[in-house]
């Protein structure tokens, strides 16, 4: 079974409008991590939340960790057209010890100018 | 420009050919991964080095062949390939920790490169 889900899995708003993302997990973890893919592109690292953590910011971005729901969430403010990518969250479950993350489907975002 | 260089970014080949995708990273890193990213499907991963040991196969056919000859290079030899791998190839790195127990990984941010584009007629 699948470790992270993204929900939705695809996602279209406005410039300036703030888009929600957010990921389920089955399984305890160590860490849970949010990556962009641009089209063509590999993934770019966004931000990594611990899971003695329940926020953590970075510019625009703010990620949420709820351990007892096993869920997380992308909160991307004021979206820009630059913002368009495909996001995803990965898991490092606790019986981890080589770095093994487990990825989600995505969710597809379009930020329309 | 993430640090992470692959090469080539597109490959077409026969069933029958042999090929090799190469990774190269500049940042110093001590762990190195591929990963295969298939239409419709979550990002699987194939292999891990940490500090150049193969430390996760995780169960990948044996018509994939790694090779991490030193921390900043990994090769995906490929040979007698099936329609079904053509995907995105992806290489990682991150600097990751070493315990006395096994490494500590995945505790740091991996920095992928942009892919390898792999076609299988």
């Amino acid at each position: 079974s699948q470790q992270g889900e993204e929900d939705p899995q695809a996602l279209s708003i406005q410039e300036g409008e703030n888009a929600t993302m957010n990921c389920s997990y089955k399984t305890s973890i160590n860490n849970l991590q949010w990556y962009r893919q641009n089209s063509g592109r590999g993934l770019v690292h966004l931000i990594l939340i611990r899971s003695n953590e329940r926020e953590k910011h970075s510019g625009r971005l703010r990620v949420t960790l709820d351990t007892s729901k096993k869920s997380s969430s992308l909160l991307i403010t004021a979206s820009r057209a630059a913002d368009t990518a495909s996001y995803f969250c990965a898991t490092l479950t606790r019986s981890s010890n080589t770095g093994k993350l487990i990825f989600g489907q995505g969710t597809t975002l379009q930020v329309k100018p | 420009e993430t640090g992470v260089t692959q090469t080539p970014r597109h490959l077409v080949m026969g069933m029958t050919n042999k090929k090799s995708l190469k990774c190269e990273q500049h940042l110093g890193h001590n762990a190195m991964y591929w990963y295969k990213q298939s239409a419709k499907k979550p990002l699987e991963l194939m292999f891990v080095y940490n500090f150049k040991e193969q430390t996760e196969n995780n169960s990948v056919p044996s018509r994939f062949s790694p090779e991490c000859p030193n921390s900043s290079h990994l090769f995906l030899h490929l040979h007698t390939l099936q329609p079904e791998d053509s995907a995105l190839y992806l290489c990682a790195s991150s600097q990751d920790h070493h315990s006395g127990t096994g490494t500590s990984g995945g505790n740091q941010p991996q920095h992928f490169g942009d892919g390898t584009r792999l076609s299988i007629l």
